[in-house]
């Protein structure tokens, strides 16, 4: 069964730093890899997808990167801002296209 | 567009009364999901559906019941509430390869 890791559970840092947010997954045969953004009592907003044969997308000051073959992605956030403050969730998505598996989450604080 | 909606938004019971939970959604997608989101446990799958009229279980299926009789609903069912369900719950609707959610229902059992 695929395994969805998110390391670290929580993260703080001071407004303007760049930070790195990681998701691991055991089982390499995914089809795609979604980041979400999750507000305190909120539903899941899509951030990023990122199709199993690429290596990169971006959107803004967010970079998701994946290397199926280690089984890691990484979501960089550039100048953070305390509106990031937030959940992150990394989903994987199987190869039939209807099966998703998620990570925990990272709770994100930056401080003004 | 709508999106994935989710009726009620917050609801308390009492252990043993019954409720059902609505989704909805107008994207024509196939997929559609229910989850529970609790503490330190992530998101965890109760049941879901591949089409009208099928549905499947998930990771967390026991106390819970479904029905996809349109496309576009799919409903979630306690028979008998217990503590256990306090939770949050979240639909998603997928066309396939990526997944919409809805904004959830936070369910408290006492």
């Amino acid at each position: 069964k695929q395994e969805v890791t998110q390391i670290p559970a929580a993260l703080s840092v001071p407004e303007g730093e760049n930070l790195v947010l990681n998701c691991s997954f055991t089982d390499s045969a995914i089809y795609n890899l979604q980041w979400f953004r999750q507000d305190p009592g909120k539903g899941l907003t899509s951030l990023l997808l990122i199709q199993s044969s690429q290596r990169e997308q971006t959107s803004g000051r967010l970079n998701a990167s994946l290397d199926k073959s280690s089984g890691r992605s990484t979501l960089y956030i550039a100048a953070s801002q305390p509106g990031d403050s937030a959940t992150y969730l990394c989903a994987v998505c199987g190869s039939t296209g209807n099966q998703f598996y998620f990570g925990t989450g990272t709770s994100l604080t930056v401080i003004p | 567009n709508a999106g994935v909606t989710q009726t009620p938004k917050f609801r308390v019971l009492k252990t043993g009364q019954s409720m059902t939970l609505l989704c909805a959604q107008d994207m024509n997608h196939e997929y559609m999901y229910w989850y529970r989101q609790d503490p330190g446990m992530g998101l965890r799958l109760i049941h879901y559906s591949v089409g009208e009229g099928t549905t499947a279980k998930g990771e967390v299926p026991d106390g819970y019941n479904v029905s996809r009789l349109k496309k576009q609903n799919f409903l979630l069912g306690l028979e008998s509430a217990a503590p256990s369900q306090t939770s949050v719950y979240f639909c998603a609707s997928s066309p396939g390869f990526e997944q919409y959610f809805g904004p959830g229902t936070r369910l408290t059992v006492t």
